[in-house]
């Protein structure tokens, strides 16, 4: 299996341009996880899913956050406009559920906002 | 709101010196907690508890959790460099939502 799989690896834009972040989660995982992590605040959870369906929305900062899962195999999460304060690491995590073992991570997508 | 307390924030010791990271939790309905060790890149499963007094093991790593006094430990023996790491403990309540402390960083000198 290749894992929980994100794209861009890293992404560098200018202020007030939309970015979008992309996730495949290991096949068979009905958990879906968006988490952003910064050294001040560390690993927050941003939003996740379940069979598809956004659960728990509250850590999405604001309304220029959003993310979507259309199907069992892909998810996005948009920043439309970017700011500087965004920049972070984006982590995408999968798992089953019920939660039969741990969550699995993508390698994450470093965002630069300048 | 489910919340998870990681401590120390940090700490340095030697090659040989046992470790131990403390984890406490507050939490609705618990499912189970987990621990993860992150290098340069994404955090990587190492044990998940989910009934009290059970030691789970690998290596030279073991964890335990009390759901009584709502914490758990994770004890490294003979760390080695390699060890260093950022230690995360998270929490499964139900839903699946799993919710991330801040961590503690470890960092094994030669």
């Amino acid at each position: 299996d290749a894992g929980v799989i994100q794209s861009p690896r890293h992404e560098v834009t200018e202020m007030g341009q939309e970015v979008t972040l992309r996730c495949k989660p290991i096949s068979g995982h009905n958990s879906l996880f968006w988490y952003r992590q910064t050294m001040m605040r560390g690993l927050e959870l941003l939003i996740y899913f379940n069979n598809n369906v956004p659960i728990d929305d509250s850590g999405m900062p604001e309304d220029r956050f959003s993310a979507k899962m259309p199907n069992a195999s892909f998810s996005t999460l948009k920043i439309q406009p970017s700011e500087p304060r965004d920049s972070a690491v984006y982590f995408c995590a999968s798992s089953l559920r019920p939660p039969l073992g741990g969550a699995f991570f993508g390698q994450g997508t470093r965002l630069t906002v300048v | 709101e489910d919340k998870v307390v990681q401590s120390p924030l940090s700490l340095v010791v030697h090659e040989g010196d046992t470790v131990t990271l403390n984890c406490s939790y507050e939490v609705t309905n618990f499912r189970s907690l987990l621990w993860y060790k992150q290098e340069k890149k994404a955090p990587t499963f190492l044990f998940m508890l989910t009934s009290s007094g059970i030691e789970k093991k690998s290596g030279r790593l073991s964890s335990i959790l009390d759901k009584k006094e709502l914490f758990s430990i994770l004890n490294i023996t003979a760390t080695q460099t390699g060890d260093s790491a950022i230690y995360l403990c998270a929490l499964k309540a139900a839903g699946n939502k799993l919710t991330f402390g801040g961590g503690t960083r470890v960092l094994v000198k030669p």
